[in-house]
Protein backbone atom coordinates (compact mmCIF):
# COMPACT_ATOMS: atom_id res chain seq x y z
CA UNK A 1 0.00 0.00 0.00
CA UNK A 2 1.49 3.39 -0.72
CA UNK A 3 0.16 4.71 2.58
CA UNK A 4 -1.80 8.21 2.58
CA UNK A 5 -1.14 10.30 -0.07
CA UNK A 6 -1.41 13.81 0.14
CA UNK A 7 -1.18 16.81 -2.48
CA UNK A 8 0.48 19.33 -3.33
CA UNK A 9 3.51 18.26 -0.82
CA UNK A 10 4.14 22.74 -1.11
CA UNK A 11 1.67 25.61 -2.15
CA UNK A 12 2.65 28.92 -2.25
CA UNK A 13 -0.27 30.62 -2.52
CA UNK A 14 -1.21 34.99 -2.42
CA UNK A 15 -3.41 36.12 0.65
CA UNK A 16 -7.02 36.05 -0.73
CA UNK A 17 -6.77 33.14 -3.10
CA UNK A 18 -8.69 29.93 -2.81
CA UNK A 19 -6.20 26.91 -2.02
CA UNK A 20 -7.04 23.48 -2.26
CA UNK A 21 -5.70 20.09 -0.29
CA UNK A 22 -6.33 16.64 -1.15
CA UNK A 23 -5.93 13.12 0.44
CA UNK A 24 -6.37 9.81 -0.48
CA UNK A 25 -6.62 7.46 2.19
CA UNK A 26 -5.33 4.28 2.45
CA UNK A 27 -7.79 1.67 1.08
CA UNK A 28 -10.44 0.02 3.72
CA UNK A 29 -9.54 2.63 6.16
CA UNK A 30 -12.97 4.35 7.34
CA UNK A 31 -11.85 7.40 9.34
CA UNK A 32 -10.31 10.68 7.97
CA UNK A 33 -8.61 13.12 9.91
CA UNK A 34 -7.36 16.79 8.76
CA UNK A 35 -4.92 18.35 11.14
CA UNK A 36 -3.02 21.63 11.07
CA UNK A 37 0.69 22.07 12.28
CA UNK A 38 2.25 25.20 13.84
CA UNK A 39 5.16 26.04 16.01
CA UNK A 40 2.79 28.67 17.82
CA UNK A 41 -0.26 26.26 17.86
CA UNK A 42 1.31 22.63 18.12
CA UNK A 43 -0.89 19.83 16.29
CA UNK A 44 -4.32 20.90 16.32
CA UNK A 45 -7.20 18.38 14.71
CA UNK A 46 -9.51 20.51 11.94
CA UNK A 47 -11.95 17.73 11.41
CA UNK A 48 -12.15 13.85 10.91
CA UNK A 49 -14.80 12.31 9.41
CA UNK A 50 -16.00 8.09 9.84
CA UNK A 51 -17.51 6.46 6.69
CA UNK A 52 -17.27 9.66 4.50
CA UNK A 53 -19.30 11.81 7.05
CA UNK A 54 -17.93 14.29 9.58
CA UNK A 55 -17.89 13.55 13.11
CA UNK A 56 -16.22 16.37 15.08
CA UNK A 57 -15.56 19.75 13.17
CA UNK A 58 -15.02 22.17 15.87
CA UNK A 59 -11.66 22.18 15.18
CA UNK A 60 -12.12 24.36 12.09
CA UNK A 61 -10.59 27.85 12.41
CA UNK A 62 -13.92 29.60 10.52
CA UNK A 63 -16.23 29.85 8.00
CA UNK A 64 -13.47 30.00 5.71
CA UNK A 65 -12.36 26.47 6.02
CA UNK A 66 -14.53 23.60 4.86
CA UNK A 67 -13.44 19.94 4.13
CA UNK A 68 -15.34 17.39 2.42
CA UNK A 69 -15.63 13.37 1.47
CA UNK A 70 -17.48 12.52 -1.39
CA UNK A 71 -16.08 8.96 -1.36
CA UNK A 72 -14.01 6.59 0.71
CA UNK A 73 -11.16 7.43 -1.62
CA UNK A 74 -10.90 10.82 -1.72
CA UNK A 75 -11.03 13.79 1.13
CA UNK A 76 -10.46 18.09 0.32
CA UNK A 77 -9.84 21.05 2.83
CA UNK A 78 -10.61 24.01 0.95
CA UNK A 79 -9.74 27.51 2.28
CA UNK A 80 -11.15 30.83 0.74
CA UNK A 81 -9.97 33.25 1.02
CA UNK A 82 -6.51 32.13 2.34
CA UNK A 83 -4.94 34.68 4.94
CA UNK A 84 -1.52 34.66 5.91
CA UNK A 85 -2.32 32.98 9.53
CA UNK A 86 -3.42 30.14 7.58
CA UNK A 87 0.47 29.46 6.88
CA UNK A 88 1.11 25.63 8.22
CA UNK A 89 1.79 21.77 7.28
CA UNK A 90 -1.41 20.45 6.91
CA UNK A 91 -1.76 16.78 7.58
CA UNK A 92 -4.31 13.88 6.57
CA UNK A 93 -4.49 10.73 8.53
CA UNK A 94 -6.56 7.72 8.53
CA UNK A 95 -7.43 4.61 10.62
CA UNK A 96 -9.66 1.98 11.00
CA UNK A 97 -10.32 2.01 14.91
CA UNK A 98 -12.10 5.50 15.11
CA UNK A 99 -8.75 6.81 16.54
CA UNK A 100 -8.75 4.44 19.17
CA UNK A 101 -5.24 3.87 18.54
CA UNK A 102 -3.06 3.92 15.30
CA UNK A 103 -3.70 6.39 12.76
CA UNK A 104 -1.67 6.44 9.73
CA UNK A 105 -0.68 10.04 9.00
CA UNK A 106 0.01 11.54 5.19
CA UNK A 107 3.52 13.12 4.57
CA UNK A 108 1.27 16.64 4.51
CA UNK A 109 1.37 20.10 2.57
CA UNK A 110 3.31 23.11 3.86
CA UNK A 111 0.87 26.13 3.06
CA UNK A 112 2.40 29.38 2.45
CA UNK A 113 0.43 32.36 2.17
CA UNK A 114 2.23 35.35 1.73
CA UNK B 1 -11.68 21.98 29.91
CA UNK B 2 -10.02 18.81 28.48
CA UNK B 3 -6.42 18.95 28.05
CA UNK B 4 -3.25 17.12 27.65
CA UNK B 5 -0.02 18.19 29.81
CA UNK B 6 3.74 17.24 28.82
CA UNK B 7 7.14 18.67 29.46
CA UNK B 8 8.17 20.76 26.72
CA UNK B 9 11.82 19.25 26.06
CA UNK B 10 13.13 16.51 27.65
CA UNK B 11 17.21 15.93 27.07
CA UNK B 12 19.21 12.61 27.63
CA UNK B 13 22.35 11.41 27.09
CA UNK B 14 22.50 8.16 24.64
CA UNK B 15 22.44 4.77 25.85
CA UNK B 16 20.09 5.72 28.91
CA UNK B 17 16.99 5.25 29.33
CA UNK B 18 14.11 8.26 29.30
CA UNK B 19 10.29 8.47 30.86
CA UNK B 20 7.98 11.41 29.22
CA UNK B 21 5.16 11.68 30.96
CA UNK B 22 1.72 12.53 29.96
CA UNK B 23 -1.05 13.86 32.40
CA UNK B 24 -4.49 15.01 31.63
CA UNK B 25 -8.03 16.24 32.20
CA UNK B 26 -10.54 14.53 30.37
CA UNK B 27 -13.80 13.08 32.30
CA UNK B 28 -13.26 9.63 30.43
CA UNK B 29 -11.03 8.75 27.42
CA UNK B 30 -10.58 5.79 25.17
CA UNK B 31 -7.39 4.88 25.67
CA UNK B 32 -4.10 6.64 25.20
CA UNK B 33 -1.86 6.71 21.99
CA UNK B 34 2.20 7.95 21.26
CA UNK B 35 3.30 9.23 18.49
CA UNK B 36 6.82 10.20 17.36
CA UNK B 37 7.50 13.36 14.94
CA UNK B 38 10.70 13.97 13.32
CA UNK B 39 11.79 17.59 12.47
CA UNK B 40 10.56 17.96 9.00
CA UNK B 41 8.38 14.57 8.62
CA UNK B 42 4.63 13.28 9.35
CA UNK B 43 4.17 11.49 12.98
CA UNK B 44 4.59 8.21 13.25
CA UNK B 45 2.43 5.93 15.43
CA UNK B 46 4.38 4.26 18.44
CA UNK B 47 1.89 2.76 21.13
CA UNK B 48 -1.83 2.42 22.18
CA UNK B 49 -2.99 1.64 25.66
CA UNK B 50 -6.29 0.36 25.98
CA UNK B 51 -6.30 -0.70 29.75
CA UNK B 52 -3.78 0.38 32.55
CA UNK B 53 -0.78 -0.94 32.32
CA UNK B 54 2.33 -1.59 30.50
CA UNK B 55 2.54 -2.50 27.11
CA UNK B 56 6.28 -3.23 25.58
CA UNK B 57 7.35 -2.79 21.58
CA UNK B 58 10.84 -3.08 21.56
CA UNK B 59 13.03 -0.44 22.67
CA UNK B 60 9.94 1.50 23.45
CA UNK B 61 7.53 1.07 26.44
CA UNK B 62 3.96 3.24 27.22
CA UNK B 63 1.93 2.88 30.67
CA UNK B 64 -1.28 3.88 31.91
CA UNK B 65 -3.03 4.59 34.92
CA UNK B 66 -6.72 6.16 34.63
CA UNK B 67 -7.34 6.46 38.36
CA UNK B 68 -4.19 8.65 38.44
CA UNK B 69 -4.97 10.39 35.52
CA UNK B 70 -1.38 9.13 34.00
CA UNK B 71 0.74 7.92 31.14
CA UNK B 72 4.22 7.81 30.37
CA UNK B 73 6.65 6.93 27.12
CA UNK B 74 9.33 5.03 27.99
CA UNK B 75 12.34 4.78 25.67
CA UNK B 76 15.63 2.64 26.16
CA UNK B 77 18.84 1.94 25.53
CA UNK B 78 18.33 5.69 23.65
CA UNK B 79 19.75 6.23 19.94
CA UNK B 80 20.95 9.20 18.35
CA UNK B 81 18.13 8.46 15.83
CA UNK B 82 14.94 8.48 18.77
CA UNK B 83 16.00 12.89 18.62
CA UNK B 84 12.24 13.73 18.02
CA UNK B 85 9.64 15.23 19.34
CA UNK B 86 6.77 12.99 21.14
CA UNK B 87 2.95 13.23 21.11
CA UNK B 88 0.39 11.74 23.50
CA UNK B 89 -3.28 11.46 22.36
CA UNK B 90 -6.45 10.90 23.44
CA UNK B 91 -10.19 10.21 22.13
CA UNK B 92 -12.49 11.49 24.19
CA UNK B 93 -16.27 10.37 25.01
CA UNK B 94 -17.61 12.74 22.76
CA UNK B 95 -15.53 12.03 19.85
CA UNK B 96 -12.68 14.87 20.13
CA UNK B 97 -9.30 13.79 19.12
CA UNK B 98 -6.64 15.28 21.88
CA UNK B 99 -3.29 15.71 20.68
CA UNK B 100 -0.75 16.80 23.68
CA UNK B 101 1.75 20.05 22.71
CA UNK B 102 4.37 17.37 22.65
CA UNK B 103 7.65 16.95 24.28
CA UNK B 104 11.10 17.57 22.14
CA UNK B 105 13.88 14.72 23.40
CA UNK B 106 17.23 15.79 23.08
CA UNK B 107 20.07 13.15 23.05
CA UNK B 108 23.54 13.79 24.22
CA UNK B 109 26.50 11.59 22.50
Amino acid sequence: DAGVIQSPRHEVTEMGQEVTLRCKPISGHDYLFWYRQTMMRGLELLIYFNNNVPIDDSGMPEDRFSAKMPNASFSTLKIQPSEPRDSAVYFCATGSKGGLGEQFFGPGTRLTVL
Amino acid sequence: GQSLEQPSEVTAVEGAIVQINCTYQTSGFYGLSWYQQHDGGAPTFLSYNALDGLEETGRFSSFLSRSDSYGYLLLQELQMKDSASYFCAVRTPDDKIIFGKGTRLHILP
